[in-house]
């Protein structure tokens, strides 16, 4: 079945260590984003790419980092910078959102789960 | 800059009875707006969208959304709720020349037997 795979489901950083969550999606869409999701706060975009080797900042891009060097790859780094890391961590994709396509919605992972040790 | 406002965090209702769940928007432009659902620890489902047209939009497990333009709103209802309908609710919008969603902070949704 198409859809995102995220991985793992649960993950521990130890102080600053940096630690890379995966997102792969096998629907052939071009842009992929990720989202920190806190409670009573809603998702908050960190990061989103439209096409391959490129990606903008989204609205809290300080401490984390991300490639595309894939079309179905989309990996997140928390860096050491990151000092409050812990949250739940959304990957989504959609087709590009040009002009007859900024109406698709976006396809979800089932996350992955940030703590600190 | 595009904003969405659900401003309830928690909507109780009875199995059998009708549920609303409310979303207020400002975008600059026409917007698209939609509603997601999501379980404990899962992802974000899709239920719905507005693009154009009708404004009453129809969409997955029996939901419903109505889109009013002039008090900007976007509201989502079901007539006859069901415990398992119990779940976070988010609403989004994109507007204008954004090419991004923005969410509201989530409505959880209560259904008591």
């Amino acid at each position: 079945d198409g859809g995102i795979t995220q991985s793992p489901k649960y993950l521990f950083r130890k102080e600053g260590q940096n630690v890379t969550l995966s997102c792969e999606q096998n629907l052939n869409h071009d842009a992929m984003y990720w989202y920190r999701q806190d409670p009573g706060q809603g998702l908050r975009l960190i990061y989103y790419s439209q096409i391959v080797n490129d990606f903008q900042k989204g609205d809290i891009a300080e401490g984390y980092s991300v490639s595309r060097e894939k079309k179905e790859s989309f990996p997140l780094t928390v860096t050491s910078a990151q000092k409050n890391p812990t949250a739940f961590y959304l990957c989504a994709s959609s087709l590009a959102p040009g002009a007859s396509a900024s109406n698709q919605p976006q396809h979800f992972g089932d996350g992955t789960r940030l703590s600190i040790l | 800059a595009q904003s969405v406002a659900q401003p309830e965090d928690q909507v109780n209702v009875a199995e059998g009875n009708p549920l609303t769940v409310k979303c207020t928007y400002s975008v600059s432009g026409n917007p698209y707006l939609f509603w997601y659902v999501q379980y404990p620890n899962r992802g974000l489902q899709f239920l719905l969208k507005y693009i154009t047209g009708d404004n009453l939009v129809k969409g997955s497990y029996g939901f419903e959304a109505e889109f009013n333009k002039s008090q900007t709103s976007f509201h989502l209802k079901k007539p006859s709720a069901l415990v398992s309908d119990s779940a976070l609710y988010f609403c989004a919008v994109m507007g204008g020349s954004a090419r991004q969603l923005t969410f509201g902070s989530g409505t959880q949704l209560t259904v008591l037997p």
